[in-house]
């Protein structure tokens, strides 16, 4: 079964670094998302994707985020300036249509210190 | 109203136990129904969507009813493999973002 993979699994990086996740969505899916999971809190939506631009984002989602895609398989979602808050499990997700389910891939645990 | 929201939990129950999540979600234009399970510190992943009619699959049935803005999941005899987190999740009006509840944890115990 196809699936969304991410890399790393877990990075650390130091307060005030960059940093640049990576997701390779399912092949023939057009819409991709991030969602982040701080530990023991819920599931947040941070950005949907679409056609090569922004479809929805949450308040989450300041100007310390960006994504892209660069080429036609990569999905990645950059920090650019981490904070310590910034700590939490990174999912990548895709979907063939907006009203599908979304797979999510495998996280990347993020640790700022 | 919170946009979704679920049973605090968590839920302990013995092996074969029929258990019960309920959820309530507050956009009303919302269009898109979907339980999700999530084991410790791994991703969600889709259980099983939700239609207006209610659906079952095997031992799970899920039910929901658009004017109270109300969705449930039905386990029947659980197993020790349905522990886990269970999250509710719900479409915004646009379909573009999905948003979850904070999930409850059940524990089927032997």
């Amino acid at each position: 079964e196809p699936e969304v993979t991410q890399t790393p699994s877990h990075q650390v990086t130091q307060m005030g670094q960059e940093v640049i996740l990576r997701c390779v969505p399912i092949s023939n899916h057009l819409y991709f998302y991030w969602y982040r999971q701080i530990l023991g809190q819920k599931v947040e939506f941070l950005v949907s994707f679409y056609n090569n631009e922004i479809s929805e984002k949450s308040e989450i989602f300041d100007d310390q985020f960006s994504v892209e895609r660069p080429d036609g398989s990569n999905f990645t979602l950059k920090i650019r300036s981490t904070k310590l808050e910034d700590s939490a499990m990174y999912f990548c997700a895709s979907s063939g249509d907006p009203n599908s389910p979304l797979h999510f891939g495998n996280g990347t645990r993020l640790t700022v210190t | 109203r919170k946009e979704v929201e679920q049973d605090p939990g968590p839920f302990n129950v013995p092996e074969g136990a029929t258990v019960a999540f309920n959820c309530t979600y507050s956009n009303s234009a919302s269009q898109s129904f979907f339980w999700y399970r999530q084991d410790c510190r791994k991703e969600p992943k889709l259980l099983m969507s939700v239609y207006s009619s209610g659906n079952e699959d095997g031992r799970f049935t899920a039910q929901l009813n658009r004017a109270s803005q109300y969705i449930s999941l039905l386990i029947r005899d659980s197993k020790l493999s349905d522990s886990a987190t269970y999250l509710c999740v719900v479409s915004g009006g646009s379909n573009y973002k999905l948003t979850f509840g904070k999930g409850t944890l059940l524990t089927v115990n032997p």
